[in-house]
């Protein structure tokens, strides 16, 4: 069964601290991997997207990396703000032979304290 | 400026009665999703389409309905045989078909059965 599964489920961390998120999934055959943050009562926006060949990419202070092997990406945050309280969702994509699905994490919630 | 708009942002209603959700993008994507998201699960497919006047059944069809007369327009009807309609929709849409192709997603609406 392909599923996506994240952790932790929650995590509160202090203003300025790093913290990472974990995904891992095992959607086949593998076609590419995406993070989204989605704020309280909104929808979610794209992050990142990570395609097999690659292993790590940045976007501002996100930082996702990806083991196709193990199947497995992270979301790293550094110094974090306040406005990165929202959930963080993994979304693994699927393509065989043209039939394509995106399988959804349950997410992580950040919340970051004063 | 170009995006998704759903509306209304929330929505009240008594059991029994059927409600639309409205979902309309001025993106010019092709393909448009409604996806359901419940507390501690992950976004689940309800419906999609890929091209005007055509539509498929997504994971939890069951109880929706949906039309795509213009390409700009998906909205999406909860029936009164949704057993469960308490929660947070979300329409998006996305440009053809490609691997690395977006979702964009509107700000969601809240419906709640009292």
């Amino acid at each position: 069964k392909n599923q996506v599964e994240q952790s932790p489920q929650s995590l509160i961390i202090l203003e300025g601290k790093n913290c990472t998120l974990q995904c891992n999934y095992t959607v086949s055959p593998f076609s590419n991997l995406r993070w989204y943050k989605q704020d309280t009562g909104r929808g979610p926006v794209s992050l990142t997207i990570m395609t097999f060949s690659e292993n790590t990419k940045s976007n501002g202070r996100y930082t996702a990396t990806l083991d196709a092997d193990t199947k497995q990406s992270s979301l790293h945050i550094t110094a974090s703000q306040l406005s990165d309280s929202a959930s963080y969702i993994c979304v693994v994509r699927q393509s065989n032979f043209g039939n394509e699905k995106l399988t959804f994490g349950t997410g992580t919630r950040l919340t970051i304290i004063p | 400026d170009g995006g998704i708009t759903q509306s209304p942002k929330y929505l009240f209603r008594k059991e029994g009665q059927n409600v639309t959700l409205s979902c309309e993008q001025n993106l010019n994507h092709d393909a448009m999703y409604w996806y359901r998201q419940d507390p501690g699960q992950g976004l689940r497919l309800i419906y999609y389409s890929q091209i005007v006047n055509d539509f498929q059944k997504g994971d939890i069809a069951e109880g929706y309905s949906v039309s795509r007369e213009k390409k700009e327009s998906f909205p999406l009807t909860v029936t009164s045989a949704q057993k469960n309609p308490t929660a947070f929709y979300l329409c998006a849409s996305i440009q053809g078909q490609g691997a690395g192709g977006e979702l964009f997603f509107g700000e969601g609406s809240r419906l709640t059965v009292l």
